[in-house]
């Protein structure tokens, strides 16, 4: 079957400007994951859904982020005003029901903020 | 959730020689995972350990775990240049929040 699907794969902006990034969990996945992995390093946990709720948010890095989901299933990423610290890959994951399972990632978008 | 480390940071062997890495984490776990990344690609799940396993194998992979000691490591046999990637451990103590470390480096050459 499908694999997380992400888009856009690459998005260039002008600092300032707003941007959105989409993640299409696996089928079925009710748990979704957003991380921000900047070049050569690991990942930075953004925050998790589990189905449209999201309990965990700490991991946003300023309020310029917001994350929802609807009907279970497509997310969307929000950046506003966006800064030059911004650029890096976003990368999204989706999972089973149950805590503790294995991950399914997307390729990521790679961000870059002019 | 708690964070898993890494060790070593980069390695870089030959084309059919062995290569170790190693997780180190300090709370019980009830799972730990093991991943891989290619440039420009995601994370693709390699194998998981259940905190009641002691070892685990996968083709070429083989994972172990020592919970007294708080540690894992993966060994991957006979390298091909295909293995180069990033290796990142990620163990799960429950729930969905996942923290990854920052991954070793491995470079097999050809």
């Amino acid at each position: 079957g499908a694999g997380v699907s992400q888009s856009p794969s690459n998005k260039v902006t002008e600092k300032g400007k707003d941007v959105e990034l989409r993640c299409d969990p696996i089928s079925g996945h009710t748990a979704l994951y957003w991380y921000r992995q900047s070049l050569g390093q690991g990942l930075e946990f953004l925050i998790y859904f589990q189905g449209n709720s999201a309990p965990d948010k700490s991991g946003l890095p300023s309020d310029r982020f917001s994350a929802e989901r609807t009907g279970g299933s497509v997310s969307t990423l929000t950046i506003q005003r966006t800064q030059q610290e911004d650029s890096a890959v976003y990368l999204c994951a989706s999972s089973g029901t149950e805590g503790n399972q294995p991950q399914h990632f997307g390729d990521g978008t790679r961000l870059s903020i002019l | 959730s708690q964070q898993g480390e890494e060790d070593p940071q980069a390695l870089s062997i030959q084309e059919g020689e062995n290569a170790t890495m190693n997780c180190s984490y300090k709370t019980s776990i009830n799972n730990l995972q093991w991943y891989r990344q290619n440039s420009g690609r995601g994370l693709v799940h390699l194998i998981l350990i259940r905190s009641n396993e002691r070892e685990k194998h996968s083709g070429r992979l083989r994972v172990t775990l020592d919970t007294s000691k708080k540690s894992s490591s993966l060994l991957i046999t006979a390298s091909r240049a295909a293995d180069t990637a990033s290796y990142f451990c990620a163990p799960r103590t429950g729930g969905f929040k996942t923290i990854f470390g920052a991954g070793t480096r491995l470079f097999v050459k050809a």
